[in-house]
């Protein structure tokens, strides 16, 4: 069965810094990754997919990795801004087993950026 | 374009008492899926669509929950009885096809559930 684990679960940082995000995954027969942000009381947004056969994927200040055979993906956030306060998933897209067509999430980490 | 679609936002209802929830996935997505969240955890899928077929529904609490997507479109997850458990938010999900790579999953804003 797959698990996600994602670390740390809660990171308080002053506003300015670069910070990393980590995803790590037990089972490497994936489709997909995907990172999502969701602010209080709202729905996810995705924010990159990374498919299987690739190895980083931008978007903006937003920079993701997966390291499939070690099962590892980070989300780097350059230059943070209060803005960015949310509490960002990771979810793989399981490839086989029983887990099969299943989107699996981590716990989430929760990011707190103060001026 | 519009996004996922959920309703109603908001429930509050006693125990024992029943709820629905409704879901209208992006236009042209034949994969939809229900989530369930608990305060502080990551969503936990009840139920996957194919078009009208639930093609993974192992998660989902047959005693008491119920699902349907008639015509592959929207879908309906209904709780009866509900208990204090439940309380909870129920997020729904589509994508165009579940199985491959580039299969991104759009969620909508999901709905609150409090059982008194």
């Amino acid at each position: 069965k797959q698990e996600v684990t994602q670390i740390p679960a809660a990171l308080s940082v002053p506003e300015g810094e670069n910070l990393v995000l980590n995803c790590s995954f037990t089972d490497s027969a994936i489709y997909n990754l995907q990172w999502f942000r969701q602010d209080p009381g709202k729905g996810l947004t995705s924010l990159l997919l990374i498919q299987s056969s690739q190895r980083e994927q931008t978007s903006g200040r937003l920079n993701a990795s997966l390291d499939k055979s070690s099962g590892r993906s980070t989300l780097y956030i350059a230059a943070s801004q209060p803005g960015d306060s949310a509490t960002y998933l990771c979810a793989v897209l399981n490839a086989g087993g029983t887990s099969y067509g299943k989107l699996t999430f981590g716990q989430g980490t929760i990011l707190t950026v103060h001026p | 374009e519009a996004g996922v679609v959920q309703s109603p936002r908001y429930k509050i209802i006693e125990k024992k008492q029943p709820v629905a929830f409704w879901c209208n996935p992006i236009s042209g997505h034949n994969t939809l899926y229900w989530y369930l969240q608990n305060l502080g955890q990551g969503p936990e899928l009840l139920i996957r669509y194919e078009n009208e077929e639930a093609v993974d529904d192992s998660q989902l609490p047959k005693d008491r929950f119920s699902a349907e997507r008639l015509k592959g479109v929207d879908s309906t997850l209904k709780i009866q009885p509900a208990e204090l458990g439940d309380s909870a938010v129920y997020l729904c999900a589509s994508s165009l096809t579940a199985v491959r790579g580039d299969g991104e999953l759009f969620f909508g804003e999901g709905s609150r559930l409090t059982v008194l």
